[in-house]
């Protein structure tokens, strides 16, 4: 069955720093794009962007560009998410998931995400 | 980018159907047959239900179907059941080159 399994839950203090990460089992980690996507407390879901673990090429959203960074070690089939400054505003469930890109005509488009990781939730609070 | 706007709720009775609505722009669900939709359940993680307009991933009821207008999208659920109370979410992928979801839609079955 193919996996991913996110690390536990955090509570950080504002201006902390934090990297939480998802690990992919049972499929060709480097073949697939991964993405993350936040909800915040009682709130809808918004896609932060993806990373393609074979050769890291990363895409962001522009809400959440310069404030969050999307990496990946391939060796370990382990996706990343990390804050340099967390806020209390970062307080959230945050996903990882499988997303599948197709390319047309020389262009990337992102279709869905087919497997996600059960969330790790961040509080931030002083 | 704006979010896809849903209906913030609605309900039906057990064997009834249901019709969620999810509409964008040009620039997103109307441009593109990359909408998908995703079921949530109180403490857990999204599931997909729907990719590209009308496809079910494997595993998924055919109790569940989605569709496209210009710039609408709509999942319908068939034959009603208990446990399809949840949370829909839709999604689309946009001339940006990102994706954006819906504000999301709970389901209440009476």
């Amino acid at each position: 069955e193919v996996q991913l399994v996110q690390s536990g839950a955090e509570v950080k203090k504002p201006g902390e720093s934090l990297k939480i990460s998802c690990k992919g089992s049972t499929y060709s980690f480097t073949g697939y794009w991964i993405g993350w996507v936040r909800q915040m407390p009682g709130k809808g879901l918004e896609w932060m962007g993806i990373i393609y673990p074979g050769d890291s090429d990363t895409r962001y959203s522009p809400s959440f560009q310069g404030q969050v960074t999307i990496s990946a070690d391939k060796s370990i089939s382990t996706a990343y998410l990390q804050w340099s400054s967390l806020k209390a505003s970062d307080t959230a469930v945050y996903y990882c998931a499988r997303q599948r890109v197709t390319m047309v005509r020389g262009n990337y488009y992102y279709y869905y995400m087919d497997v996600w990781g059960k969330g790790t939730t961040v509080t931030v609070s002083s | 980018q704006s979010a896809l706007t849903q209906p913030a709720s609605v309900s039906g009775s057990p064997g009834q159907s249901i019709t969620i609505s999810c509409t964008g722009t040009s620039s997103d669900v109307g441009g593109y047959n990359y909408v998908s939709w995703y079921q949530q359940h109180p403490g857990k993680a999204p599931q997909p239900m729907i990719y590209d307009v009308s496809n079910r991933p494997s595993g998924v009821s055919n109790r569940f179907s989605g569709s496209k207008s210009g710039n609408t999208a709509s999942l319908t659920i068939s034959g009603l059941q208990a446990e399809d109370e949840a949370d829909y979410y839709c999604s689309s992928y946009t001339s940006s080159s990102t994706v954006v979801f819906g504000g999301g839609t709970k389901l209440t079955v009476l």
